[in-house]
């Protein structure tokens, strides 16, 4: 079955950029989507297909995609940022995976 | 606006099944599919299956294949998720979302998470 890899902390100092990344074979041919999770909240979609971010997610959040990795950006990070992040895809089968997710620490 | 709210958290014993329920509104129910995840307490998002609204079909994770059964009420408007052999492992948050039924999934909407917890 298809896996997504990623570092499990990753820090930044306030105001600095950060990036994310997402390592799998599905990747080279969906694109990754990225969701933010507060604790004991629902996930958050920020960024999906080649770069694109919903309605109310700040402009500093940003993706990219190259052969078997997606990178989630982000510009001038807040503390409030400071959070967990996870992608997902799927494959060509319909199956869906997630990565073991990232957090992220804001110093 | 879009919403899915799911049914309350559960108790349940090992052995036993769990049917959680997702009703969708604020948009045309079979135009998404509905997909289903857990998270086990402090652990990563686990995706267990998904259903296309509109024609019936499902997916199941190959972890749970077995004992899940997703299904739908169109008239409704709403998904379930059924897990049956509930052991300890399986207490979770567990969340329904919304996604296309085609081309890249990415999950826009997702309902409020539904606690199941299993214990003797």
């Amino acid at each position: 079955s298809s896996e997504l890899t990623q570092d499990p902390a990753v820090s930044v100092a306030l105001g600095q950029t950060v990036r994310i990344t997402c390592q799998g074979d599905s990747l080279r041919n969906y694109y990754a989507s990225w969701y933010q999770q507060k604790p004991g909240q629902a996930p958050v979609l920020v960024i999906y297909g080649k770069n694109n971010r919903p309605s109310g997610i700040p402009d500093r959040f940003s993706g990219s995609s190259s052969g078997n990795t997606a990178s989630l950006t982000i510009t001038g990070a807040q503390a409030e940022d400071e959070t967990d992040y996870y992608c997902n895809s799927r494959d060509s089968s319909g199956n869906v995976v997630f990565g073991g997710g990232t957090k992220l620490t804001v110093l | 606006q879009v919403q899915l709210v799911q049914s309350g958290a559960e108790v349940k014993r090992p052995g036993a099944s769990v049917k959680v329920s997702c009703k969708a509104s604020g948009y045309t129910f079979t135009s998404y599919a509905m997909q289903w995840v857990r998270q086990a307490p402090g652990q990563r998002l686990e995706w267990i299956g998904w259903i296309n609204t509109g024609t019936g079909n499902t997916k199941y994770s190959q972890k749970f294949q077995g004992r899940v059964t997703i299904s739908r009420d169109i008239s409704a408007s709403t998904a379930y998720m059924h897990l049956s052999s509930l052991r300890s492992e399986d207490t979770a948050v567990y969340y329904c979302a919304r996604s296309r039924a085609h081309g890249d999934f990415f999950f826009d909407y997702w309902g409020q998470g539904t606690l199941v917890t299993v214990s003797s």
